[in-house]
């Protein structure tokens, strides 16, 4: 079964500086998605960004990118300059290319310092 | 704007009540969700179902039940509540097979077994 792991429970930084969320994940299969989701306090969950596999290309969204790296098996999230918007929970998760779920890590909480 | 409507924000119950969650999307997604929200673990499925009356057990089943009569809503019911339920519970709609089927949630309802 796939897994997906995001080894820091929190993170913080301060406004305008930029931060790297990781996430790992484990699959025996060539294509798929990856997904960053992210959950402010008391609000809905939100899309971020995602990756297909096959992609080599990192994905970018304003200032939001990431780092993918499969052979290791890594997805990072960098947030450049960051915004008191920004603090959330987030989310990594992983999609099989046939298939409907989502498999989430357990989430790495963001705290933006003015 | 996309949508996905949960019928309760904050609900309180005593053990061995049945308690029924509501989800309501306006999106026509075939894809209906229901996630189990926990400090530490992420989101873990419940079930998920992917057309009108069909539905699988995700990872974490036991205690659960779904049902799903008309394409918009997917209900999750519990039905002798016990303080390990005690939970918040995110509803997620995305589109029918093919593409990245991208998840979207509702504002999640925070369960209270006492």
């Amino acid at each position: 079964a796939q897994t997906v792991t995001q080894s820091q429970p929190e993170m913080s930084v301060q406004e305008a500086e930029t931060v790297t969320l990781s996430c790992t994940y484990d699959t025996s299969e060539s294509d798929y998605y990856l997904f960053w989701y992210k959950q402010p306090p008391s609000r809905q969950m939100i899309l971020v960004i995602r990756q297909e596999a096959y992609k080599q290309q990192n994905a970018t969204e304003n200032r939001f990118s990431v780092n993918f790296q499969k052979a290791a098996k890594s997805f990072s999230l960098k947030i450049s300059d960051s915004q008191l918007g920004d603090a959330a929970m987030y989310f990594c998760a992983y999609r099989r290319i046939y298939g409907n779920k989502l498999v989430f890590g357990a989430g790495t909480i963001l705290r933006v310092k003015s | 704007d996309v949508k996905v409507t949960q019928s309760s924000r904050y609900l309180v119950k005593r053990t061995g009540e049945k308690v029924f969650l509501e989800c309501v999307q306006d999106m026509d997604h075939e894809n209906m969700f229901w996630y189990r929200q926990d400090p530490g673990l992420g989101l873990r499925l419940i079930y998920f179902s992917y057309d009108v009356k069909m539905k699988e057990k995700g990872d974490i089943p036991e205690g659960y039940s779904v049902s799903r009569e008309k394409k918009e809503r997917f209900s999750l019911i519990l039905e002798s509540a016990s303080t390990n339920q005690t939970s918040m519970y995110l509803c997620a709609s995305s589109p029918g097979t093919g593409g990245p089927g991208e998840l979207f949630f509702g504002e999640g309802s925070r369960l209270t077994v006492l």
